[in-house]
């Protein structure tokens, strides 16, 4: 069946730090793949997708590419802040409906 | 429009009560979608609809469970006789008629069963 693997968290990094989240995947399909983010207290959001392999989703600073040939869609920001705490989850759709990873806690600090 | 409304935000009941939680999306999304999420997981599908019709159930659905969406407008997803393991986040989202278009989620509905 379909699958969705995140790296464990949580990732502590300082402001302006360097960001990656790992995700790899498991589709019989051609899967269309999706970050989402859930800040505390609020409900999951979409911040990127990518729906083709070699399509880079990107938002907010935040990039991912769809890799093909390595099943992954890993979550990259160059200098992140305090404000991109929050969980962050990693979901295919082949077709749908979406399948979730565990997610990814994300701690930054001033 | 305000987005995808859960109602109730939170719900305490006891084991063995029943409980009925509501969902309005996106008045022109007709895709409508229930999840589940526990402390520290991802949402776990649970069932759709597309319009009125409910097109998948995941087997998380236990008999106990049920779900409607009547005219294809709200839904409903209702557990009868609520065990201790029901407690989680319900939630529900909506879309348009294609998947790659993502989904829009409400901010849920926290069951705790006592």
């Amino acid at each position: 069946g379909n699958s969705v693997t995140q790296m464990e968290g949580p990732v502590t990094l300082s402001e302006e730090a360097f960001l990656t989240i790992n995700c790899t995947y498991t589709a019989t399909g051609y899967p269309s793949l999706f970050w989402y983010v859930q800040y505390p207290g609020e409900g999951l959001q979409l911040l990127l997708k990518a729906t083709k392999a070699d399509d880079k989703g990107s938002n907010k600073g935040f990039e991912a590419t769809y890799r093909k040939e390595t099943t992954s869609f890993h979550l990259e920001k160059g200098s992140v802040q305090v404000s991109d705490s929050a969980v962050y989850f990693c979901a295919l759709s082949d077709p749908s409906p979406l399948v979730f990873g565990k997610g990814t806690r994300l701690s930054v600090i001033a | 429009d305000t987005g995808v409304s859960q109602d109730p935000r939170h719900k305490i009941t006891k084991r063995g009560q029943n409980v009925t939680f509501r969902c309005d999306p996106i008045s022109e999304h007709n895709r409508l979608y229930w999840y589940r999420q526990t402390l520290g997981q991802g949402p776990e599908f649970l069932t759709y609809f597309q319009n009125e019709a409910q097109l998948e159930k995941s087997r998380l659905l236990s008999d106990r469970f049920s779900a409607e969406r009547p005219k294809g407008s709200f839904s409903t997803l209702e557990i009868q006789r609520t065990e201790q393991g029901d407690s989680a986040m319900y939630l529900c989202a909506s879309s348009p008629n294609t998947v790659n278009y993502g989904y829009t989620f409400g901010s849920g509905t926290r069951l705790t069963v006592v």
